[in-house]
């Protein structure tokens, strides 16, 4: 089936230190999907970080970067230099090619970034 | 202004009585969702809809109806509280347009059942 897998928690790092939180995806029944970072921050709901819908291309918002690679079915997320800020849940998700309904999340990464 | 709300923020509940989630949307988006984030688990679909009137079940719909009166409105009931209903719901706004089905979340909703 369908599905997303992600580093799993809690990942802690200094500021200014980098970042890799790896995301792999199965997409079986999705002839082309789309791919998607939502972060979520203390108190507040999901928002979209990026999104890339073509293979082979990249993504970039606030300093993280993620490549949608189709040969090895992943699409990582990097930062080259975090900060205190950044702390918060990350979240790999899958999406559909066509306005249908559903979109397939990872468990979620929480980060800590210490000072 | 925040595009979706929802209310309330937090709710305590008891065993065996009635939940309403309310979630209100200013996107005009046809596609609203309802979510449940578990530690160890991410976001589990439980229900959504395409529009006024429609509603589907997702992935846990078990133990939960919801109802969409408008565009704007998708509520979340649980008819019978259970503990092990005690979770943070989200709901979501979205529209494929385009290819992409970026959905817009709520702030989520705190429930704890005792």
């Amino acid at each position: 089936g369908d599905s997303v897998t992600q580093t799993e928690g809690p990942v802690t790092v200094s500021e200014s230190e980098s970042l890799i939180i790896n995301c792999t995806y199965s997409a079986t029944s999705i002839a082309y999907p789309n791919l998607f970072w939502y972060v979520r921050y203390p108190g507040e709901g999901l928002q979209l970080l990026l999104k890339v819908i073509t293979a082979g291309q990249k993504g970039s918002s606030r300093g993280f970067e993620a490549t949608y690679n189709k040969e090895t079915t992943s699409f990582h997320l990097q930062k080259a230099s975090v900060q205190e800020s950044d702390s918060a849940v990350y979240y790999c998700a899958l999406g559909p090619d066509t306005n249908a309904y559903k979109v397939i999340f990872g468990k979620g990464t929480h980060l800590h970034v210490l000072p | 202004e925040a595009a979706v709300t929802q209310s309330p923020r937090n709710k305590v509940a008891v065993t065996g009585g009635k939940v309403t989630l309310s979630c209100n949307q200013t996107n005009n988006h046809n596609n609203m969702y309802w979510y449940r984030q578990d530690t160890g688990h991410g976001l589990r679909l439980i229900h959504y809809s395409y529009g006024a009137g429609s509603t589907e079940k997702g992935d846990i719909p078990d133990g939960y109806k919801a109802s969409r009166p408008s565009q704007e409105n998708f509520s979340l009931i649980l008819e019978l509280a259970t503990p092990s209903q005690t979770s943070v719901y989200f709901c979501a706004s979205g529209d494929g347009t385009g290819g992409a089905l970026e959905q817009y979340f709520g702030p989520g909703t705190r429930l704890t059942v005792l």
